[in-house]
């Protein structure tokens, strides 16, 4: 069964202090890991997906890394706006469903 | 990107009764999904809507409780069935094809009373 775990839970950070979301997972025949940003009271917004060890994507101040046991979200230079709830999903070789992480929280403050 | 659109956004209903949640998705898809969010929380698979036959449901769900239909590859509908005030949440619509990214509607905000 595929597994995702978040860690932390919840992150509180000040405007402009960059700091790192783990994302680790065990999966059958990875196809695809998912970050995904949702905000309070609305669906979880996609970020992006990373397919192979090494790859990386960027957008904004959000930068997302693989490798085979994990992935992070580096938050570089945040700011309040970016406050929401961070989740992490993989797909596997099985079927199309997604595993979700618990999440991880980020406040940041101004 | 799909856009997928969901409602209502959310409803205050009497135990016992039943409401059903509509979703559409603005591009065929191949898979649909239905979750439920409890506050805080992570997201919960209910189940996999199947076009053109009977959905496939989570470890402890089941169909007499949340019954889903999709009659096409844009629509399905969740419905939720003699309701308590546990099943007070939020429920998410989510598309996906293969070898692409899941979207998800803005999700339907339930409370039992």
């Amino acid at each position: 069964e595929d597994q995702v775990t978040q860690s932390p839970e919840a992150l509180r950070l000040q405007e402009g202090e960059s700091s790192s979301l783990n994302c680790s997972y065990t999966v059958s025949g990875l196809r695809g890991l998912f970050w995904y940003r949702q905000d309070p009271g609305k669906g979880p917004e996609f970020l992006f997906t990373l397919y192979s060890a090494g790859e990386e994507k960027e957008k904004e101040r959000l930068k997302a890394t693989l490798t085979k046991k994990e992935s992070f979200l580096h938050i570089t230079a945040p700011k309040p706006e970016d406050s929401a709830t961070y989740l992490c999903a993989v797909g596997g070789s099985n079927d199309y469903k997604l595993s979700f992480g618990a999440g991880t929280t980020v406040t940041v403050r101004a | 990107s799909a856009v997928i659109s969901q409602k209502p956004s959310r409803d205050i209903c009497q135990r016992g009764t039943s409401l059903t949640i509509q979703c559409q998705v603005d591009s065929q898809v191949t898979m649909m999904f239905w979750y439920r969010q409890q506050p805080g929380q992570s997201l919960t698979l209910i189940a996999t809507a199947n076009q053109g036959s009977e959905a496939t449901y989570e470890s402890g769900f089941v169909i007499d409780k949340f019954p889903i239909s999709r009659p096409n590859l844009t629509f399905s509908t969740l419905t939720v069935s003699n309701m308590s005030p546990e099943d007070s949440s939020i429920y998410l619509c989510s598309a996906r094809s293969w070898g692409t990214e899941a979207f998800f509607g803005q999700g339907t905000r339930l409370t039992v009373v």
